[in-house]
């Protein structure tokens, strides 16, 4: 059973639209991630969070926004879409600390800008 | 900074073992993972080793840590159509509370019938 969810699955858009990526999380993890990943299967850390009104830009620059405003949810904001933003996004959280249970992923949201 | 590094792709015969490779270079790694990938899904943990653990072994999964060599691997015994998925491997260092964890690139594994 999912404890942590993307909407949408799938999203087809076209160029100059703005779009937002919904992800959730039950468990109370203070930390929260978004990857971007292509086809190429890399990770890509786009974002990231470490709780409440904290975001901080990750290791691949991105032109996309996101906000902390409650613990649970952590959402994606392309302003204006672009087919290079063409890709699959994947959330993520975890606890403060490392530990056995590792990150969380969502299912994930496949993104196509035509 | 630190960096793991794994074989991109790998293929086997239905019923034979399958070993997947990766290398890190944090030695101040406390946990380190393997994440299972299925085509359109997200990243299932699969399982994880504590630093201090040589050999974690878990139904057909055996996962062995070489500290020294900074090297982890993930054995599938009997390996099955259902195990084709990309697999990651990821570390974790402890010494920095809040540090995010580092993934490999991931290694594609087929399974051949």
């Amino acid at each position: 059973e999912a404890d942590i969810y993307q909407t949408p699955r799938y999203l087809v858009i076209g160029t100059g639209k703005k779009i937002t990526l919904e992800c959730s999380q039950t468990m109370g993890h203070d930390k929260m991630y978004w990857y971007q990943q292509d086809p190429g299967m890399e990770l890509h850390l786009i974002h990231y969070s470490y709780g409440v009104n904290s975001t901080e830009k990750g290791d691949l620059s991105s032109e996309s926004t996101v906000s902390r405003i409650r613990t649970e949810h952590f959402p994606l904001t392309l302003e204006s879409a672009r087919p290079s933003h063409t890709s699959q996004y994947l959330c993520a959280s975890s606890e403060w600390s490392p530990d056995r249970d590792g990150y969380t992923f969502g299912s994930g949201t496949r993104l196509t800008v035509v | 900074g630190e960096d793991v590094e794994q074989s991109l792709f790998l293929s086997v015969r239905e019923g034979d073992s399958s070993v997947i490779n990766c290398t890190y270079t944090d030695s101040s790694s406390t946990y380190l993972y393997w994440y299972k990938q299925e085509p359109g899904a997200g990243l299932q943990l699969l399982t994880y080793i504590f630093s201090n653990m040589d050999m974690k072994q878990d139904q057909r999964l055996t996962v062995l840590l070489n500290k020294k060599d900074k090297h982890l691997s993930l054995r599938i015994a009997d390996t099955q159509t259902g195990d084709s998925a990309i697999y990651f491997c990821a570390e974790s260092s402890g010494l920095n509370y809040g540090q995010n964890f580092v993934f490999g690139p991931g290694t594609r594994l087929s399974v051949l019938p």
